[in-house]
């Protein structure tokens, strides 16, 4: 079975520096996918960033990327130029890629961003 | 696009009742998945239908939980009786895959966050 680890219950950042959330995981399968979720109080989960493990290039979109270290089984999400907007639980979630249907994701605990104005 | 759709918003029961969540997922998406999601930790997949069958259910306390989805549309979740570490946020998701190799993300609902008193 996979495991995801989220070492950091919370992390508190400056707005407008820069913060990075770590996320290790275990498994056995080759092909599978990586994601940060974003879950503000309202509980919507959302997605920020997705990483396919065949693909050795780190994942950005717009402020948010990954540093995705496939042997060390590491996939950590740097936030640059935080916002107010970004405070939230951030949860890493692994997905397998080995098809046969089943795909329902594994999450960590969650790490508790604080953004300080 | 209509994102998923959950009811009711809040629930609260005593122990020993019985109680249903229901989900309505994005238009034209055949996989949906329920989740529980404790305080303080990350969503468990309890179930993943993919149309109106189920692939995984694994994680399913199957003593006094059910669910269906019947049409392969709409999904029902239901816990009887209730006990009290059934006190969680349910959170129903949906992807546009069929099944196989799963390259499309979750998109989440609000969930509903039920109470046992």
């Amino acid at each position: 079975a996979q495991t995801v680890t989220q070492s950091q219950p919370e992390m508190s950042v400056q707005e407008a520096e820069t913060v990075t959330l770590s996320c290790t995981y275990d498994t056995s399968e080759s092909d599978y996918y990586l994601f940060w979720y974003k879950q503000p109080p309202s509980r919507q989960m959302i997605l920020v960033i997705r990483q396919e493990a065949y693909k050795q290039q780190n994942a950005t979109e717009n402020r948010f990327s990954v540093n995705f270290q496939k042997a060390a089984k590491s996939f950590s999400l740097k936030i640059s130029d935080s916002q107010l907007g970004d405070a939230a639980m951030y949860f890493c979630a692994y997905r397998s890629g080995e098809g046969g249907g089943a795909d329902g994701l594994t999450f960590g605990k969650g790490t508790h961003l604080i953004i300080q104005p | 696009e209509a994102g998923v759709a959950q009811s009711p918003r809040y629930k609260i029961i005593e122990k020993r009742q019985s109680v249903a969540f229901w989900c309505n997922p994005i238009s034209g998406h055949a996989t949906l998945y329920w989740y529980q999601q404790i305080l303080g930790q990350g969503p468990k997949l309890l179930i993943q239908f993919q149309n109106n069958g189920v692939v995984d259910d694994s994680q399913l306390p199957k003593d006094r939980f059910s669910a269906e989805r019947l049409k392969g549309v709409d999904s029902t979740l239901k816990i009887q009786p209730a006990k009290l570490e059934d006190s969680a946020v349910y959170l129903c998701a949906s992807s546009l895959d069929v099944g196989g190799y799963s390259n499309q993300p979750q998109h989440f609902g609000d969930g509903t966050r039920l109470s046992i008193l």
